[in-house]
């Protein structure tokens, strides 16, 4: 498809286990961010990628999240020992070029994940 | 730091009221400012933006005016519909390469027929 591709759409797994999170962002699009949407908490920043290499991972919470790029194209979030705070929407975004020059990012539809 | 702070929500309107969703931002910078739309079942996607002072971002009949002097990005629509119940995000970017997108917590919207 032309848009954003995320997986899996919903993950429930049990405490303490590792999930990953894929993301197929817009054939060409150079920049690629992550963000958790939480409830009441909006949207928050994990890690952005320009090509394969991540200028800012600032966002990420612990050392238990982790994320990487290859090809200049697919990412997976992945996160070890899964916590109940863990549990949020992971929504990954697209962009031909990085964010603070247009603004314009393209989002998937998430990942939800919940953690019991 | 930057950060973006929405009127708390949700807001429940009937159709054809009028819109006001308040925002307003911190920034060390000079920012762009921004505001999304979720709808239900779907993405976040880009509603309008500006990027300089007094720059007037508009589309589907909501417009916002970037005010530096009250750094507030107001988003206003005369006459809403039902296709409008959404989750708007306001946002900001600084000007730089690896510059990220900081948004706010979002309102949640519903208009009654």
């Amino acid at each position: 498809g032309a848009g954003v591709s995320q997986s899996p759409s919903n993950k429930v797994t049990e405490k303490g286990k590792d999930v990953e999170l894929r993301c197929d962002p817009i054939s060409g699009h150079t920049a690629l961010y992550w963000y958790r949407q939480s409830l009441g908490q909006g949207l928050e920043f994990l890690i952005y990628f320009q090509g394969n290499s991540a200028p800012d991972k600032s966002g990420l919470p612990s050392d238990r999240f982790s994320a990487e790029r290859t090809g200049g194209s697919v990412s997976t979030l992945t996160i070890q020992r899964t916590q109940q705070e863990d549990s949020a929407v992971y929504l990954c975004a697209s962009s031909l070029v990085a964010g603070g020059l247009t603004g314009e990012l393209f989002f998937g539809e998430g990942s939800r994940l919940t953690v019991l | 730091g930057n950060s973006v702070t929405q009127m708390e929500g949700p807001v429940t309107l009937s159709e054809e009221a009028f819109l006001t969703i308040n925002c307003t931002y911190t920034a060390t910078g000079y920012p762009s400012l921004f505001w999304y739309v979720q709808y239900p079942g779907e993405g976040l996607q880009l509603l309008l933006k500006a990027t300089k002072a007094d720059d007037k971002g508009s589309n589907k009949g909501f417009e916002a005016t970037y005010r530096k002097e009250t750094t507030s990005f107001h988003l206003e629509k005369g006459s809403v519909q039902v296709s409008d119940s959404a989750v708007y995000f306001c946002a900001l970017s600084l000007r730089g390469a690896n510059s990220k997108l900081t948004f706010g917590k979002g309102i949640t919207l519903s208009v009654r027929p």
